[in-house]
């Protein structure tokens, strides 16, 4: 089965530092998220991307994060300021076509972010 | 809005049983997707199994099966013959309207040999 590729699987960053997270979605995807998990807690939602702009954002993704898709295979999630708040696991996935209700997210294994 | 709760956060079961993990949702969307995905030690999720809203009957996936109880809005998860390998976080999640799926905040199973 195609996989969502993340990089790298655990970042260690100093607070205030700027990180930028890497996923590569299945290739004929069209939606792509971000989601995070807190450790022991649920899994947050964070944003949607979709033709090459967010379709949708949750209040957790404030100024502090962006996310773009450089080169049509990549989809970064980039946090300019970390704060400790900010350690979780972040999961990139992607689905084909998003406007469905019956589709299955396909996540990437997830990158472990550490703010010390 | 729609939300998904899962009141067990911790579960045990002994090898070979079948063990039930409970997933209540909530939306005012009559057509929705019920997904659980499966979270070992590593991290990954990993999906196990999907009902539609519409369909009449209750999924099965191998040893994985949803019990849908759409009145209720109940989506359970049932697992029979648990495996040591079954130990895991399991997540009920939810996609209606929006399309974004929303998950539970998991329940933990551990299976005892």
């Amino acid at each position: 089965e195609p996989e969502v590729t993340q990089t790298p699987s655990h970042q260690v960053t100093q607070m205030g530092q700027e990180v930028i997270l890497r996923c590569v979605p299945i290739s004929n995807h069209l939606y792509f998220y971000w989601y995070r998990q807190i450790l022991g807690q649920k899994v947050e939602f964070l944003v949607s991307f979709y033709n090459n702009e967010i379709s949708e954002k949750s209040e957790i993704f404030d100024d502090q994060f962006s996310v773009e898709r450089p080169d049509g295979s990549n989809f970064t999630l980039k946090i300019r300021s970390t704060k400790l708040e900010d350690s979780a696991m972040y999961f990139c996935a992607s689905r084909p076509r998003g406007q469905s209700t019956n589709e299955k997210l396909f996540f990437g294994s997830g990158t472990q972010l550490s703010v010390l | 809005a729609q939300k998904i709760t899962q009141t067990q956060p911790g579960m045990f079961v002994q090898e070979k049983e079948a063990v039930t993990l409970d997933c209540t949702y909530d939306t005012s969307d009559q057509s929705y997707g019920l997904f659980w995905y499966k979270q070992p030690s590593s991290g990954e999720m990993i999906f196990l199994i999907y009902q539609g809203s519409y369909d009449e009957q209750n999924a099965t996936e191998g040893r994985y099966s949803l019990n849908f109880q759409k009145a209720r809005k109940s989506a359970n998860l049932v697992i029979s013959a648990s495996q040591l390998g079954d130990s895991a976080m399991y997540f009920c999640a939810m996609s209606s309207g929006s399309y974004i799926p929303t998950f539970g905040r998991g329940t933990s199973l551990i299976v005892h040999p």
